[in-house]
């Protein structure tokens, strides 16, 4: 089992807007930034979210990312056909000393 | 631009070792450590450790500790991961990727599959 904890799935219409949480502790979330990360298959990880709830230049601002005590959450708004995909999130962990990521949502557009 | 770039797809047998080369440019390689990632069929991101690309000190996840050796070579600006004592369960596609400033993990390689089967 991963260290931050994510549910396996999530859905949504298009247009709508949906999130996913991210739970860890006080040596990672608690402590440190999270990012986020989208995964589509048979691609490398794509940067969505970093320091809690920046975002890199040319992500749409449908995404957005917050975080609060040892807990984050991923915002996509507007939902489309395209943000089908898995996310991940990911956080400096001190007492592991090393990088953690959640287990990944899948996330489907009904 | 950055890029990081990585060998091509290895098949090995049970207890062998497989070597994955990533060669980065488009930035300063000892500026930055490179880390190491894996992703097994249907599951999720796994970070295995990362390398000082400048002093060649490497930090281990616990899991892979002994069995996992990360090196680099500055004359051609290139990150190695070698896992040894091969098992099917290291059946995975394995990422590069480096940091920028302090965003944490943001470049990455377009992976490599390793398959362990006899």
């Amino acid at each position: 089992q991963s260290v931050l904890t994510q549910p396996p799935s999530a859905s949504g219409t298009p247009g709508q807007r949906v999130t996913i949480s991210c739970s860890g502790s006080s040596s990672n979330i608690g402590s440190k930034t999270v990012n986020w990360y989208q995964k589509l298959p048979g691609t490398a990880p794509k940067l969505l979210i970093h320091t809690n709830n920046q975002r890199p230049s040319g992500v749409p601002d449908r995404f957005s990312g917050s975080k609060s005590g040892t807990s984050a959450s991923l915002a996509i708004s507007g939902l489309q056909s395209e943000d089908e995909a898995d996310y991940y999130c990911a956080a400096w962990d001190d007492s592991l000393n090393g990088v953690v990521f959640g287990g990944g949502t899948k996330l489907t557009v009904l | 631009q950055v890029q990081l770039v990585q060998s091509g797809a290895e098949v090995k047998q049970p207890g062998a070792s497989v070597k994955v080369a990533c060669k980065a440019s488009g930035y300063t390689f000892t500026g930055y450590y490179m880390h190491w990632v894996r992703q097994a069929p249907g599951q999720g991101l796994e970070w295995m450790g990362w390398i000082n690309a400048n002093s060649g000190g490497a930090n281990y996840a616990q899991k892979f500790q002994g069995r996992v050796t990360m090196t680099r070579d500055t004359s051609i600006s290139t990150a190695y991961m070698e896992v040894n004592r091969l098992r099917a369960d290291d059946t995975a596609v394995y990422y590069c990727a480096r940091d920028r400033d302090n965003w944490g993990i943001t470049y990455w390689g377009q992976g490599t599959l390793v398959t362990v089967s006899s």
